[in-house]
């Protein structure tokens, strides 16, 4: 079956960097996608790496390394808006599923 | 306004009433997925559907139905609800399988 695990929490404080990592067991991969979800809200589309190496967007980047099976979402100069759930997910399979990941609860603290 | 809706929002049920949520998109996606989300489990595929009339299992499908006979539209249908489906539902959509998926808002389903 697919799986992933990435880390259930984590703290920092406003205007640091934080580095949420995803390793994953997947049958068939493609690519490694993150998304983010605030509290009662959807989930919004952060970044997907379908090769090695690093994706920056902004203050978000994205790195795959696949044959560690291992990615990670780095996030610079937080700010208290960031608070919120990400998501790895897996994608794999002729039909590209998505598989995520329980989350990762991030708490911005001021 | 380019968006996935889903109806309704909120719903209350008790076990074995039949109950349709539907899900509607606008960006002529051909791409469309159902996801559960449960504290502690992330988001489990239901069912998917990569053009009309294709539908297929995903990795959580029992007890639960898909349609697509349009193209904008993949409604969920619970037929016998049970308690174990009290959940928080996403229905999504992409372009192609590769694309990026847009979730709707979501619908919290309550089955006493």
């Amino acid at each position: 079956g697919q799986s992933l695990e990435q880390p259930s929490e984590v703290t920092a404080v406003e205007g640091a960097i934080v580095q949420i990592n995803c390793t994953y067991q997947t049958s068939g991969f493609y690519g490694l996608s993150w998304y983010q979800q605030h509290d009662g809200g959807a989930p919004t589309f952060l970044s997907y790496n379908a090769l090695d190496g690093l994706e920056e967007t902004g203050r978000f980047s994205s790195f795959l390394s696949r044959s560690d099976s291992y990615g990670y979402l780095l996030l610079q100069e937080l700010q208290m808006k960031d608070s919120a759930s990400y998501f790895c997910a897996a994608v794999s399979g002729s039909a590209r599923q998505l598989t995520f990941g329980s989350g990762t609860q991030l708490t911005v603290l001021p | 306004e380019a968006q996935v809706t889903q109806n309704p929002r909120y719903l209350i049920t008790v076990t074995g009433k039949k109950l349709t949520v539907t899900c509607s998109q606008n960006m002529n996606h051909e791409y469309m997925s159902w996801y559960r989300q449960d504290p502690g489990l992330g988001l489990r595929q239901i069912y998917y559907s990569m053009n009309v009339e294709v539908t297929d299992k995903g990795d959580v499908p029992e007890g639960y139905k898909v349609s697509r006979k349009e193209k904008r539209n993949f409604p969920l249908i619970l037929e016998s609800p049970s308690p174990n489906q009290t959940s928080l539902y996403f229905c999504a959509s992409s372009l192609s399988r590769e694309e990026t998926q847009y979730f709707g808002p979501g619908t919290r389903l309550l089955v006493l």
